[in-house]
């Protein structure tokens, strides 16, 4: 079974903090992806890397930038967290025929 | 006008129902079709691909109409355990790396 673990499942931070999410696939899989999910907007994507330190925008990436270091570690990092950055941020993994393997999501809130 | 449409329901059934969601999409394009199921603060998760000839996996059935532009999610006998959201998701790019969610649509099976 492919394996994404994300750092932690629930974060609290303040407003102009420095934030790193972590996100960790065990299968292999070149291409990585981190979304985020609100209530009415449905799933956001941020960034997408398709190999180690390469990285594309998605359709959201204000406020955030990632790192790819090592093919099986996908960071997020929020620069200056807002309090419109809280959210749920679900990382993935790209399968061999295009479906995608998410992790358990973590959760932040931004005070 | 969305990329990927759903109904967002709920739709409310009786267990042992058969309950039935569409999806429609707006590019022609379009490479992948995925259903996806997410239960209430958890993450995605693929429950079927979707193949140009029709796909079934137990109780669920997928269909895919190109000409029409919308995939469908077929449940038979449905179980209080099917409860949940479901995610229609269509990939766009040549490459398949990135995946258009709809909103999902939620279902709700009673006893």
């Amino acid at each position: 079974d492919v394996k994404v673990t994300q750092s932690s499942r629930y974060l609290v931070k303040r407003t102009g903090e420095k934030v790193f999410l972590e996100c960790v696939q065990d299968m292999d899989h070149e291409n990585m992806f981190w979304y985020r999910q609100d209530p009415g907007l449905g799933l956001r994507l941020i960034y997408f890397s398709y190999d180690v330190k390469m990285k594309e925008k998605g359709d959201i990436p204000e406020g955030y930038s990632v790192s790819r270091e090592k093919k099986e570690r996908f960071s997020l990092i929020l620069e200056s967290a807002s309090t419109n950055q809280t959210s749920m941020y679900l990382c993935a993994s790209r399968g061999l025929t295009g479906e995608q393997y998410f992790g358990p999501g973590t959760r932040l809130t931004v005070t | 006008r969305k990329e990927v449409e759903q109904d967002p329901g709920p739709f409310n059934v009786p267990e042992g129902a058969t309950v039935a969601f569409n999806c429609t999409y707006s590019n022609s394009a379009s490479q992948s079709f995925f259903w996806y199921r997410q239960d209430c603060r958890k993450e995605p998760k693929l429950l079927m691909s979707v193949y140009s000839s029709g796909n079934e996996d137990g109780r669920f059935t997928a269909q895919l109409n190109r000409a029409s532009q919308y995939i469908s999610l077929l449940i038979r006998d449905s179980k209080l355990s099917d409860s949940a959201t479901y995610l229609c998701v269509v990939t766009f790019n040549n490459a398949g790396n990135m995946l258009t969610f709809g909103g999902g649509t939620r279902l709700m099976v009673k006893p």
